[in-house]
């Protein structure tokens, strides 16, 4: 099975940087998403790692140990319209590669 | 605005009911997966078609029911609907790339299901 923890809830300030971090236990693994869901919309595609290391794209960066079962989300300069839920996914192994998604992570931006 | 449609946007029945949500994945991809999300809850992997085929089910209940028709769109079918079932309903759809592997998903906007 898959096992995914991340922190339900972080409050961060306007401007400042903030990382959410995601662990991990998979039966296989085939990459790690990142989606950012506003609150009743759509979770939207921020990021995909599926090698060791950081992915940056803007303000946003991806980090992945895959040995420590690890993966971090980092943003940059933060902005009011930040605030949302943050949510960790999986791609297990096995002929099917099933995606699990975490519980997220409610991230508030405050000034 | 990721190419995903669903309607409806809202729905309103009551219990004992059954409903259908409707979702168009994005051009050219024909993996679609519908998930549930309740209250506070995680996105809830229900049950994934491609190319027509059922190709894996999650924590799908007996009362629901889905199909991906020839044109790619695909129904949910929800059956004597309970108070539990409210919750926001997600289609996303993918690509799939060789190998058997599936691209990103991408999620449309959602059918919020209240169940009086």
């Amino acid at each position: 099975g898959q096992n995914i923890d991340q922190p339900t809830e972080m409050t961060a300030t306007e401007g400042a940087i903030v990382q959410i971090n995601c662990t991990y236990q998979t039966s296989g693994f085939n990459g790690l998403f990142w989606y950012q869901q506003h609150a009743g919309e759509a979770p939207t595609f921020l990021s995909y790692n599926v090698l060791d290391g950081l992915e940056e794209k803007g303000r946003f960066s991806s980090f992945l140990s895959r040995s420590k079962g690890y993966s971090y989300l980092l943003l940059k300069e933060l902005q009011m319209k930040d605030s949302a839920s943050y949510l960790c996914a999986v791609r297990g192994g096995g002929g099917y590669q099933k995606v699990t998604f975490g519980i997220g992570t409610k991230l508030q931006v405050i000034p | 605005d990721s190419g995903v449609t669903q309607t409806p946007k809202h729905l309103i029945t009551a219990t004992g009911q059954r409903v259908t949500l409707r979702c168009s994945p994005r051009s050219g991809d024909l993996s679609v997966y519908w998930y549930q999300q309740s209250l506070d809850q995680g996105l809830q992997f229900l049950i994934q078609y491609y190319n027509g085929e059922e190709r894996a089910k999650g924590n799908i209940l007996e009362r629901f029911s889905a199909q991906q028709f020839p044109d790619l769109h695909s129904e949910l079918n929800l059956s004597s609907l309970e108070l539990g079932d409210s919750a926001l309903y997600f289609c996303a759809s993918s690509a799939q790339k060789a190998g058997g592997v599936y691209n990103t998903q991408y999620f449309g906007p959602g059918t919020r299901l209240t169940v009086l």
